[in-house]
């Protein structure tokens, strides 16, 4: 069974660059038609998806984000990454990568979340 | 975008009682061309990611229990626990994949009663 397991800073200060990766277990990351995305919740509220990349067919990105997002795949480390720009108190909150099955959004696979908090 | 809307925002049931959530899709979310409801159902217990329950609107995921069903078309969909166990406590999301951006409810907390 894929395993999903996000790494990164837990504080970034205001202004700065957000940058997560996800490392995918059990599996390839780059076998089957699959979606991988980051998927975020502040607090308390509901779900965000930030965006997804999928080997046959690239990215695609939540408009409300496009500008500040990169999420790139590195098929080598069976690794995505995502990266956030121009970061503010609203972008606080757990970041998830989740896996999309069968070529569609359907987020069978999730990691357990990673809290980034934005602060100075 | 598509807006999702769930009611109620928090519900009560008493164990072994049925409980119904009610999805709400600003547009359509059935594709014409597969004639299949772009629309999934999530179980989110605290601190956990959410867990996929239903998807395309009516189809179980795998190793979940037969007690949660998922029906409707179109805009309106509901997600039906048949007997309340004490484990189904949770937030409970539908998210739509029929457009990007893909969108979710805004959750439904349920509860023992």
């Amino acid at each position: 069974q894929v395993q999903l397991q996000e790494s990164g800073p837990g504080l970034v200060k205001p202004s700065q660059t957000l940058s997560l990766t996800c490392t995918v277990s059990g599996g390839s990351i780059s076998s089957g038609n699959n979606y991988w995305s980051w998927i975020r919740q502040p607090a308390g509220k509901g779900l965000e998806r930030i965006g997804r990349i999928s080997i046959s067919e690239g990215t695609i990105y939540n408009p409300s984000l496009k500008s500040r997002v990169t999420i790139s795949i590195d098929m080598s480390k069976n690794q995505f990454s995502l990266t956030l720009r121009s970061v503010s108190a609203a972008d606080t909150a757990v970041y998830y990568c989740a896996r999309g099955k069968d070529g569609y959004s359907i987020f069978d696979q999730w990691g357990q979340g990673t809290l980034v908090t934005v602060s100075s | 975008d598509i807006v999702m809307t769930q009611s109620p925002d928090s519900l009560a049931v008493s164990l072994g009682e049925r409980a119904t959530i009610n999805c709400k899709s600003s547009q359509s979310v059935l594709y014409s061309s597969d004639k299949r409801n772009y629309l999934n159902w999530y179980q989110q217990k605290a601190g956990q990611p959410p867990k996929l329950l239903i998807y395309w609107a009516s189809t179980r995921e795998s190793g979940v229990p037969d007690r949660f069903s998922g029906s409707g078309s179109g805009t309106d969909f509901t997600l039906t626990i048949s007997s309340l166990q004490a484990e189904d406590v949770a937030v409970y999301y539908c998210q739509q994949y029929y457009s990007n951006p893909v969108t979710f409810g805004q959750g439904t907390r349920l509860e023992i009663k």
